[in-house]
């Protein structure tokens, strides 16, 4: 089946510590995206990628970092430097970053104590 | 002020009752998308509009460009349309495609 998948549901860290979250799609969409979520609040663009080897910050950059080394997978990390990184996070895929439509992930749910 | 409002912030229903949500927006767009998001966390995407109106199944969507307001209809509920539903806008910004989204209605269908 073609989709995006996100591992895993639910992560835990400790404060202080970097975490990689991953996302993994088989759509053969160019574009790729992440989003954040929290309570109350609409999806926040974190980074997004229009191609491979390349990646564009969003509204929320900061304390974050991607890589899109290859056209399936863009995972993101969630460096020490984020203020607050409890939240859940989406990563999303379109078939090119003009085309409308975008196709989500399951999400991760991150937990930082 | 959000560019993208939803109304109401949680809807409480009947199973069979007409529902209601609504989008309005302050940008000129491109495209209004509609989205669920299950109790999981998983999001669909149900409607992707730039003009008039789209149906599917008992879910109808309508949009009016000129108030920069759309509304999500659904009809005969039932309680798995318990759900969240998401308002997101498409418009060009500094020669990029942004897509903002609305906070999110909570919608619960009580049997």
């Amino acid at each position: 089946d073609g989709g995006i998948t996100q591992s895993p549901k639910y992560l835990f860290r400790k404060e202080g510590q970097n975490v990689t979250l991953s996302c993994e799609q088989n759509l053969n969409h160019d574009a790729m995206y992440w989003y954040r979520q929290d309570p109350g609040q609409g999806l926040r663009l974190i980074y997004y990628s229009q191609i491979v080897n390349d990646f564009q910050k969003g509204d929320i950059a900061e304390g974050y970092s991607v890589s899109r080394e290859k056209k399936e997978s863009f995972p993101l990390t969630v460096t020490s430097a984020q203020k607050n990184p409890t939240a859940f996070y989406l990563c999303a895929s379109s078939r090119s970053s003009s085309y409308n439509e975008q196709f989500f992930g399951p999400g991760t749910r991150l937990t930082v104590l | 002020k959000n560019e993208v409002e939803q109304s109401p912030q949680n809807l409480t229903a009947q199973e069979g009752e007409f529902i209601t949500i609504n989008c309005s927006y302050s940008v000129g767009i491109s495209a209004l998308h509609w989205l669920q998001q299950h109790p999981g966390g998983g999001i669909v995407s149900l409607f992707m509009l730039s003009s008039g109106k789209k149906k599917h199944g008992r879910l109808i969507a309508t949009i009016n460009i000129q108030e920069k307001h759309s509304s999500l209809h659904i009809t005969a509920s039932h309680p798995r349309d318990s759900a969240v539903y998401i308002c997101a806008v498409r418009y060009l910004t500094q020669g990029a495609q942004k897509l903002v989204f609305g906070q999110g209605t909570r919608l619960t269908i009580n049997p």
